[in-house]
């Protein structure tokens, strides 16, 4: 069964703090991983990864993929209180539209 | 553009009614889905559509049902809703190349007493 795992389930951390939140996956037919950070409403798009090693960066986010290892992490670096949201990945299972979705981690940035 | 949209953005049912969540996108995107999100749960697929009367179940479809009349609208109906239907629903939808984001609509929060 195709599964998608995030860890840690939740975390507190300090302003100026970084974290590194992972994501492991078991999937059937591997197209991509995909990051989203999910505040008070609908998840918005972080990244997409495709390839091993390859890292994907967005101001102080960043994300890289594993394919051998079958993980990602996600970096985030200078934490802020807006970083505070649940972070969720997911993977495409196959050539439709039968994303995965982990249990998400949710992220609190004290200031 | 207006994305995906969603109606109602509340809701409280009694248990045995029934209704319909309301999905609509304008991206003329081929793919469909509804999610339902718990806590400690992430999202969890209901059904999804990869195109215009083409539906299939997700990984927790009973008690939903869905259809796909147009490229625009994908509409969940709840048969007989039951506290266990209690949740937050999004739908969401993706075209048919990379990168295969998912845009989501504002969600639908539903109670049911």
């Amino acid at each position: 069964e195709d599964k998608v795992v995030q860890s840690p389930l939740s975390l507190v951390v300090h302003e100026g703090d970084t974290v590194t939140l992972n994501c492991s996956y078991e999937v059937t037919n591997f197209r991509s991983l995909l990051w989203y950070k999910q505040e008070k409403k609908a998840p918005t798009f972080l990244f997409m990864l495709t390839s091993s090693g390859i890292e994907k960066k967005s101001g102080r986010l960043s994300s890289i993929l594993d394919k051998k290892e079958l993980f990602s992490i996600l970096n985030i670096t200078a934490t802020q209180t807006g970083d505070s949201a649940i972070y969720l990945c997911a993977g495409p299972m196959e050539y439709g539209n039968k994303l995965v979705f982990g249990a998400g981690t949710i992220l609190r940035v004290k200031s | 553009n207006a994305g995906v949209t969603q109606t109602p953005k509340f809701q409280v049912l009694k248990t045995g009614q029934s209704m319909t969540l309301q999905c609509a996108q304008d991206m003329n995107h081929e793919y469909m889905s509804w999610y339902r999100q718990d806590p400690g749960m992430g999202l969890r697929l209901i059904h999804y559509s990869v195109g215009a009367g083409i539906t299939d179940q997700g990984e927790v479809p009973n008690g939903y049902n869905v259809s796909r009349s147009t490229t625009e609208d994908f509409p969940l109906r709840l048969l007989s809703a039951a506290p266990s239907q209690t949740s937050v629903y999004f739908c969401a939808s993706r075209g048919g190349v990379p990168p295969y984001e998912q845009y989501f609509g504002p969600g639908t929060r539903l109670t049911v007493t």
